[in-house]
């Protein structure tokens, strides 16, 4: 079981991007994947999750507006987008599964993350 | 919104009991899962459910969780136990993170 996300990014300020985040070895469609946020040196920040098998998203409110979280269930892949990026969008992302079939559970499988740096 | 709240920083000797807290309102109430990061490593998960650990996770570490706050303990820490150790739960329908705690075993 695991998730392989999409490689290391690097855009300027204004531009979009989306990042991916595959599973395999597991039911895709019958779990929720979670992102999270790593500022370089910060803690960890949770910015939604998604049930791979109808698209249900539910974001943080801090991150609601910000980014677009989607799947694919056909490839069993989740994606974390932005239209307009910020340098403040500069951190390491994280997709992760929750553990079970509940939205509250605990992130089992983490992805490797992807670094995106946003700089002029 | 509610918040979780850990200590930036524990230190203990190898062998010793290594405890982190992780405190927010009515935790007790709740499911608390604690995630460890190495440097330039993903989180992985080593308890959920206040008290379970995952398959492969050693018998070292242990949680529990009552009143206002969930502790983990690493019981005879090694080494390789120094890391980042975050707790999380689920409070006002999110996902909230505690600001994450810095084990040195020194």
């Amino acid at each position: 079981v695991q998730l392989v996300q999409s490689g290391a990014e690097v855009k300027k300020p204004g531009e979009s991007l989306k990042i991916s985040c595959k599973g395999s070895a597991y039911r895709f469609s019958t779990y929720w994947i979670g992102w999270v946020r790593q500022v370089p040196g910060k803690g960890l920040e949770w910015m939604g999750n998604i049930y791979a098998g109808d698209s249900d998203v539910r974001y943080s409110p801090s991150f609601r507006g910000q980014v677009i979280i989607s799947v694919d269930k056909s490839i069993d892949t989740a994606y974390l987008q932005w239209n307009s990026l910020k340098a403040s969008d500069t951190a390491m992302y994280y997709c992760a599964r929750v553990w079970g079939q509940q939205l509250a559970n605990a992130f089992d499988i983490w992805g490797q993350g992807t670094m995106v740096t946003v700089s002029s | 919104s509610y918040e979780l709240t850990q200590p930036p920083s524990v230190s203990v000797s190898p062998g010793q009991t290594a405890t982190i807290t992780c405190s927010g309102d009515k935790l007790g109430d709740k499911d608390a899962s604690w995630y460890q990061q190495k440097p330039g490593q993903s989180p992985s998960l080593v308890i959920y459910e206040d008290t379970k650990r995952p398959s492969g996770i050693p018998e070292r570490f242990s949680g529990s969780n009552s009143g206002n706050t969930a502790t983990l303990t690493i019981s005879g820490t090694r080494a390789m136990d120094e890391a980042d150790y975050y707790c999380q739960t689920w409070g006002n329908s999110a996902v909230v993170f505690g600001g994450g705690t810095k084990l040195t075993v020194l």
